[in-house]
């Protein structure tokens, strides 16, 4: 069975500060790997995703992820975080092929200081 | 283009009570999926319809239940609500299910008392 494990629950980062959210999946086939952002009272909005070739996936908002397969591994980064930034962040997991289930992490929640 | 649109916002049941929540989908979508977020947790998927058939179906149990319509919107249906079914319920359309990306609407927060 597919599972995402988000370690850190909870980040705080000041304001113009790097970002580093760790995701790690299990799945035994090749995944789709999602990652998405909520705000508090809102759905999800993707971020970016993977299904295939460079391992390196640009986003929305200046966020990118890297697919490592031997780590399996799909850590979200950004350069230098913004206070609108702060939200709750889901890593996700779905086949590849076939209909499409998804599974979420619990999620990190980031708040970002001054 | 409208993207996925739920309703009620918002809705306030008693335990034992049924309920319904609506979704339509994305523009050019025809599959909907359903997932139950509690408080503080990622969400969790009930199930799918594609061609108003019910293809996938995650750990929930048989109170909940629900339909997709030609036109492909879609209802979720809880029975016999219990406090533990309050949360927020998000509903997801995407084509085909083929791997393709999944657009979510604002929910529906569902409180049970």
């Amino acid at each position: 069975a597919q599972s995402v494990t988000q370690p850190d629950i909870h980040i705080t980062v000041s304001e113009g500060a790097s970002l580093e959210l760790r995701c790690n999946y299990s799945y035994g086939a090749t995944p789709y790997l999602f990652w998405y952002v909520q705000s508090p009272g809102q759905g999800l909005q993707l971020l970016l995703k993977y299904f295939s070739g460079d391992t390196l996936v640009q986003g929305i908002k200046g966020f990118e992820a890297e697919f490592k397969r031997s780590q399996s591994s799909f850590n979200l980064r950004k350069p230098s975080v913004h206070w609108s930034d702060a939200a709750e962040y889901f890593c996700a997991v779905a086949s590849l092929g076939g209909y499409q289930k998804v599974t979420f992490g619990t999620g990190t929640k980031l708040q970002v200081i001054p | 283009d409208a993207g996925v649109t739920q309703s009620p916002t918002h809705l306030i049941k008693t335990r034992g009570q049924q309920v319904t929540l609506r979704c339509s989908p994305k523009s050019g979508h025809d599959t909907v999926s359903w997932y139950q977020q509690a408080l503080g947790q990622g969400p969790q998927f009930i199930f799918q319809y594609y061609e108003e058939e019910e293809r996938q179906r995650g750990n929930f149990p048989d109170r909940f239940s629900g339909h997709q319509f030609p036109n492909y919107s879609s209802e979720l249906n809880v029975n016999a609500l219990l406090l533990g079914d309050s949360a927020l319920y998000l509903c997801a359309s995407s084509l085909g299910g083929q791997g393709d990306e999944q657009y979510f609407g604002p929910g529906t927060r569902l409180t049970v008392t």
